[in-house]
C-alpha cells in the first residue's frame, strides 16, 4: 500500500516566494496533520484535520501560513511570502479514527519536504 | 502548554551494549506515550507505545513508564550500530494528537 506522499521532497526559494506544499494522505485516514521540524524546536504541530475539517490550528506561526483540505485524499500547506526562518522539514501525517481510538497513537509519516528559503 | 523533555544526547553506546533513552513530561493527565524512531533524513516511524505503569517488552526494546515520577524511559538491549538515530517521545494530546519532544541521539560504535 502507499504511504503518505509529500511534494516536492525539496524545495529552494527566495524570500517573499510563496511555496505550496502538498500531501496525499494513506487512503481511509480520517486524520491529517501538518508537523514541522527543525533542530532548535523539534517536531511541532501546525495544524491537523479531521474528515477534510481544520480541528486546531493554534500551532500555525501566524498569518503567513494557510492551510486547505478540498477533499480526503488532498491537503496544501501554503506560505505566502516566505522568509528565511520558515527553513524546515515540513512532514504530514496521517491516520486513522480507529487507531487513536485503540490508542496506538501511530502517525504515519511521509518523507517530508525540506524547506530552504534564502 | 504540555512540555515533553529529552536529553538531546548524543548518547554514545559501543555495539551489544544496553541504551537508556529518557523522557519526561509535564502534564499528569497524559495517558498514553510513545517512543518513534528517526534515521537521518528519514521520517519518523512509531517502534513502541505504553499506556500502564511498568515495563512493556518488544524484542530487544523496553519501554518503562512512571506516571507518578511524569517519566518514560526506552531500553535498547543489544544495541546495533542500525539503531543508530535519534529517538523522539511523544505525549498524547486528548484522543486526536501527540507532542513530541526534540529527541535523543543514539550512536551505537561498532
Amino acid at each position: 500500500d502507499a504511504g503518505v506522499i509529500q511534494s516536492p521532497r525539496h524545495e529552494v526559494t527566495e524570500m517573499g516566494q510563496e511555496v505550496t506544499l502538498r500531501c496525499k494522505p494513506i487512503s481511509g485516514h480520517d486524520y491529517l496533520f501538518w508537523y514541522r521540524q527543525t533542530m532548535m524546536r523539534g517536531l511541532e504541530l501546525l495544524i491537523y484535520f479531521n474528515n477534510n475539517v481544520p480541528i486546531d490550528d493554534s500551532g500555525m506561526p501566524e498569518d503567513r501560513f494557510s492551510a486547505k483540505m478540498p477533499n480526503a485524499s488532498f491537503s496544501t500547506l501554503k506560505i505566502q511570502p516566505s522568509e528565511p526562518r520558515d527553513s524546515a522539514v515540513y512532514f504530514c501525517a496521517s491516520s486513522s479514527r480507529k487507531g487513536f481510538w485503540a490508542n496506538t497513537g501511530e502517525l504515519f509519516f511521509g518523507e517530508g519536504s525540506r524547506l530552504t528559503v534564502l | 502548554q504540555k512540555e515533553v523533555e529529552q536529553n538531546s544526547g548524543p548518547l554514545s553506546v559501543p555495539e551489544g551494549a544496553i541504551a537508556s533513552l529518557n523522557c519526561t513530561y509535564s502534564d499528569r493527565g497524559s495517558q498514553s506515550f510513545f517512543w518513534y524512531r528517526q534515521y537521518s533524513g528519514k521520517s519518523p516511524e512509531l517502534i513502541m507505545f505504553i499506556y500502564s505503569n511498568g515495563d512493556k517488552e518488544d524484542g530487544r526494546f523496553t519501554a518503562q513508564l512512571n506516571k507518578a515520577s511524569q517519566y518514560v524511559s526506552l531500553l535498547i538491549r543489544d544495541s546495533q550500530p542500525s539503531d543508530s538515530a535519534t529517538y523522539l517521545c511523544a505525549v498524547n494530546e486528548g484522543y486526536s494528537t501527540l507532542t513530541f519532544g526534540k529527541g535523543t541521539m543514539l550512536l551505537v560504535s561498532p
